[in-house]
């Protein structure tokens, strides 16, 4: 079936760190992807999105790449800073978002 | 243009009970769909409505039922409520049906004691 798997958290880093997130995905044919924030309290926000095979999205300093032949979506932010500490999901869409578990990360000054 | 609007933002019910949850989708977008949001299950499809029928439908219990209405607005049902069903409750909106990106609103927290 269809499914995304991303790494588990909680990311812990210093201002100003490199950031990867790990996803990977199984789907049949060719789905659109995404990345959604959730800041404390609050609803999901789309951050990128993807919608075919080496796609890049980018969105706020955040950037992911769709990587059809290893079924990938990583998301990278090259310096984040602490307002960026939320819980970030990868998901994918057939018929439905389907979501992966969620990563936390936690940016410290 | 104002965002995806969820009422109320807080609940508490007991078991047993019944709850409806209402949603207002962005200005124009004509389909909406409903997520479930817990600690155990991550984020799931409930169901999705375009032009007031669910065309769509998530591995949910008959308890959990929907509808839309012809403004696109869409309420959320839970009846015969269980403690399971605590959760964070999104409905997120988009301009047509089978779109790719949803907009999300802020959610009803449900809490059943």
């Amino acid at each position: 079936g269809n499914s995304v798997t991303q790494m588990e958290g909680p990311v812990t880093l210093s201002e100003e760190a490199f950031l990867t997130i790990n996803c990977t995905y199984t789907a049949t044919g060719y789905p659109s992807l995404f990345w959604y924030v959730q800041y404390p309290g609050e609803g999901l926000q789309l951050l990128l999105k993807a919608t075919k095979a080496d796609d890049k999205g980018s969105n706020k300093g955040f950037e992911a790449t769709y990587r059809k032949e290893t079924t990938s979506f990583h998301l990278e932010k090259g310096s984040v800073q602490v307002s960026d500490s939320a819980v970030y999901f990868c998901a994918l869409t057939r018929d439905a978002l389907i979501f992966g578990k969620g990563t936390t990360l936690s940016v410290s000054s | 243009k104002a965002g995806v609007t969820q009422t109320p933002r807080y609940l508490i019910k007991t078991r047993g009970q019944q709850v409806t949850l209402s949603c207002s989708p962005i200005s124009g977008h004509r389909s909406v769909s409903w997520y479930q949001q817990t600690p155990g299950q991550g984020l799931q499809f409930l169901f999705e409505y375009f032009s007031e029928t669910q065309r769509n439908k998530g591995n949910f219990p008959g308890r959990f039922s929907g509808r839309q209405f012809s403004n696109s607005r869409s309420e959320m049902n839970v009846s015969t409520l269980e403690l399971g069903d605590s959760a964070l409750y999104l409905c997120a909106s988009s301009p047509d049906y089978n779109t790719d990106t949803q907009y999300f609103g802020p959610g009803t927290r449900l809490t059943v004691l």
